[in-house]
Order: C-alpha cells, then structure tokens, then sequence
C-alpha cells in the first residue's frame, strides 16, 4: 500500500504570497491531519479533516485554511505569507474511527518564506 | 492542555548498547493513546511504538519496548542492541480519545548511535 504523499516537497515564496499544500492519504484512510514543523516551536498540530469535515483545529491565525476531498486528499493553504511560516508541514493519515488513533505521515513540504 | 516533556534534548550511546529515552505527560483524561516517534536525519516521521492507557502491559516491537507508568504519567522509551540506523530524532506523542485526531508532542530527543 502506497504511503502518506505530499506536493511539492519544496516551495520558495515571498512574504505577502500564498500557498497550497497537497496531502494524499493512504487508501482507505478518512482522517487527514496537518502539522508544523520548525525548530523554535517544534511540532505543533494546525488541524484535522474527516470525512470532508474540519473535526479540530489548532491555535494558528484564520491566514492557516485547509479542506478535505471526498476522495479525503486534503490541501491547506496559507494566506499573507509571514516570514515565521518557513517551516516543515508535515500532513498525517489514520483511518479515523474509533480506536484508529495511529497516524502515519508524509515526507512533509518545507516551505521557505523570504 | 496537555503537555508532552522529554527532558533529554539530547543523547549518545556506542552500537549494541541499550539506551532509554525519558517522556513524561500531563493530562486529566483516563482514555488516551500514547506513541513514539522515529525522525531520521532529513527523511519521513515514523511510527516506532504505540501504547493504548489502558492496557497495563507494556508494548513491545522487537528492539524497542516501553515503560508505561499511568499513575506517574511516564512512558519511556528503551531501545536494545542500538544500531547505527537508529539515529535519529525521537518524539513522544499522546492523543485523547475523544474523535478528532490531535498529537500532542514533546519537544523530541536527538539520539545518535556511535560506531
């Protein structure tokens, strides 16, 4: 079975810009996480899609989006890019049910905002 | 809020050596999963180990095994006969069990295995 994917693996932007992160799950799984990395702050969790819906959502600005497909590939976006969202953005799948708690990530997007 | 503390930023042990790392947790919950993970230099997070709150005994998966100490709120991590590829960037992490999906995780361990 195909593990966690994401695209693009690396992206330069400039501050003010936008961006779209791609998450493609492992088949057969419905919950679809994000998180971000970086050194000061370690990994922080911005929010978790299941079944299209947004179940939890961490403590990030509104500039931090995201959305789930009915295929549950999933895409975040960040708006108004800051230089402190240079970061590693790790997106992670689990089946999502109950008892199904094992995530399982992705290489991650390393964003460089300059 | 739950927190997640590894205390240890970092550590070094020669191959073949047992090594344990230290996570402890703060949560008011009974129901919870915890995990550790494996972050290798520049490669993908992995899951090492998992350990459900409320089974007693403690998780095993060959070389690695965990301490789980509910009523102290510890779980440590000890990985036996270390091997080079076990280097790497370890984090604890714990979740609620409550639907949504949310890890919460420490800090991580830089371990390094010597040759």
């Amino acid at each position: 079975k195909a593990g966690v994917t994401q695209t693009p693996r690396y992206l330069i932007k400039t501050r003010g810009q936008q961006v779209t992160l791609s998450c493609s799950p492992i088949s057969g799984h419905r919950s679809v996480s994000w998180y971000q990395q970086t050194p000061g702050q370690g990994l922080q969790f911005l929010f978790e899609y299941f079944s299209e819906t947004q179940r939890n959502k961490g403590n990030f600005p509104g500039r931090f989006s995201g959305r789930q497909f009915s295929n549950s590939r999933s895409e975040m976006n960040v708006s108004t890019l800051e230089l402190g969202d240079s970061a590693l953005y790790l997106c992670a799948s689990s089946l999502g049910g109950a008892h199904s708690y094992e995530q399982y990530f992705g290489p991650g997007t390393r964003l460089t905002v300059t | 809020a739950q927190t997640v503390t590894q205390s240890q930023p970092e550590m070094s042990v020669q191959e073949a050596e047992t090594v344990t790392l230290s996570c402890t947790y703060d949560t008011s919950e009974s129901n919870y999963y915890l995990f550790w993970y494996k972050q290798p230099p520049s490669r993908q997070m992995i899951l090492v180990i998992r350990q459900e709150a409320y089974k007693q005994q403690n998780a095993t998966e060959n070389r690695f095994s965990v301490n789980f100490q509910k009523a102290a709120k510890s779980f440590s991590l000890k990985i036996s006969d270390s091997q080079l590829g076990d280097t790497a960037m370890y984090f604890c992490a714990f979740v609620e069990i409550q639907g949504a999906q949310k890890l919460v995780f420490g800090q991580g361990t830089r371990l390094t295995i010597n040759p």
